[in-house]
């Protein structure tokens, strides 16, 4: 029972590179998520998609893209990476149902030099 | 927008009872999640509360408060395994579902 994967765990980028982590769920769930994690921060909102295809801003969005081309992916791409980004990325899926918790991937731990 | 504010730390004694508190502002307050979070792992679903009073599970209770805008954790008995991070996370109502999350309680539980 897989429940969110996430892809690759651990990554050390150069400034200016790109790059795409991935997310995949098999709870068939609607929506999905990615936040990033910052020491005293807590987790903050990138983007989210609310079904297969769409796609919205969070509270943090700039410097990433999204695309939901499948319902079970989610993917968060970095163009041009700066060390600002440098963070632990965590994905999360969940119903779209005000009662019921999101479920959270392992997270993807990257760097940025 | 909405405003969330948790303790940065805490810490306790193992066997102990702990209440972590968070405080909230929002508009459609549409119900209230704590997770708690190991280090170096994903967060997991501890509680959800919607309406006002206290929910039990176990060892963990939580409580809401919604005029108030205030939500407890409450952990008995405290393990050497409760050392982690617990975060408050706030779902408003119109829209979509997005909680917003706290920048979450670090519990340090010592022997």
């Amino acid at each position: 029972n897989a429940g969110v994967t996430q892809t690759p765990k651990f990554r050390v980028l150069k400034t200016g590179q790109s790059m795409t982590l991935l997310c995949a769920q098999d709870m068939n769930h609607e929506y999905m998520y990615w936040y990033r994690q910052d020491p005293g921060m807590g987790l903050r909102l990138i983007h989210y998609s609310v079904g297969e295809g769409t796609t919205a801003k969070g509270e943090v969005p700039d410097g990433y893209n999204v695309s939901r081309l499948k319902k079970q992916n989610f993917l968060l791409g970095l163009e041009s990476a700066a060390p600002s980004q440098t963070s632990v990325y965590f994905c999360a899926s969940g119903t779209g149902d005000s009662n019921q918790p999101q479920h959270f991937g392992d997270g993807t731990r990257l760097s940025i030099l | 927008g909405q405003n969330i504010d948790q303790p940065t730390e805490m810490t306790a004694t193992e066997g102990a009872i702990v209440q972590i508190n968070c405080t909230y502002q929002t508009s459609g307050f549409n119900g209230l999640f704590w997770y708690q979070q190991h280090a170096g792992e994903a967060p997991t679903f501890l509680s959800y509360n919607v309406l006002d009073g206290l929910e039990e599970k176990g060892r963990f209770s939580s409580f809401l408060s919604r005029s108030k805008g205030y939500s407890y954790l409450l952990l008995k008995e405290l393990q050497m395994k409760d050392s982690a991070s617990y975060l408050c996370a706030v779902s408003s109502s119109g829209g979509s579902y997005i909680p917003t999350f706290g920048r979450g309680t670090s519990l340090i539980v010592h022997p």
